[in-house]
């Protein structure tokens, strides 16, 4: 079936350094691949997506590439801000599922100045 | 952003007392999706609508049922409300564009706390 499994968190890191979060799927055929953020005390927003392999999804400085050969899309940023602590969610919808979203369980990021 | 809202924002209700949610959308979106969010546990499905009147079930219905009686409403009733459903509930649609396939939007959330 699918799935979706992200890194651990708490994942803490200074102001300006560099952010992987790993993101790896398991699914069937061409799904559609998605980053959502949670700010603390608020709901989800979509950060970024891609719908098929390579695509680059990019917004607000992050960025993710589908990477299907890795089966794999991990979210980066190349300088995190203090306000980029949240909580990350990586997410999958396939073809035929009633556009349900599969969800890793989040990556919580904390920046300090 | 997508229209999206949802009441009340918080409740806190009692043990065995039934509890209405409403997810209320303005733009027409067929699919809507009913979820619950708790430490550890990420994002769950707890039933999700196809178009008036049609819902099914998501991973964990136990003890919710839910109905669709016009495209914009989306209500989520606990039947009788247990403390092991305190929990922060989601609403959101699907928006499909194109090319772009299809994206879920979500409302504020609503905290429900169980006495």
């Amino acid at each position: 079936g699918n799935s979706v499994t992200q890194m651990e968190g708490p994942v803490t890191l200074s102001e300006e350094a560099f952010l992987t979060i790993n993101c790896t799927y398991t699914a069937t055929g061409y799904p559609s691949l998605f980053w959502y953020v949670q700010y603390p005390g608020e709901g989800l927003q979509l950060l970024l997506k891609a719908t098929k392999a390579d695509d680059k999804g990019s917004n607000k400085g992050f960025e993710a590439t589908y990477r299907k050969e890795t089966t794999s899309f991990h979210l980066e940023k190349g300088s995190v801000q203090v306000s980029d602590s949240a909580v990350y969610f990586c997410a999958l919808t396939n073809a035929g599922n009633n556009r349900k979203l599969i969800w890793g369980l989040g990556t919580s990021l904390a920046v300090n100045p | 952003d997508a229209g999206i809202t949802q009441s009340p924002r918080h409740k806190v209700t009692e043990t065995g007392t039934p509890v209405t949610l409403r997810c209320h959308q303005t733009e027409n979106h067929r699919y809507m999706y009913w979820y619950r969010q708790d430490p550890g546990h990420g994002l769950r499905l707890i039933h999700y609508s196809y178009g008036v009147k049609d819902t099914d079930k998501g991973e964990v219905s136990d003890g919710y049922s839910v109905s669709r009686s016009k495209t914009e409403d989306f209500l989520l009733t606990l039947e009788s409300a247990t403390s092991s459903q305190t929990s922060v509930y989601f609403c959101a649609i699907s928006e499909s564009k194109g090319l772009a396939g299809e994206t879920q939007y979500f409302g504020p959330g609503t905290r429900l706390l169980v006495l």
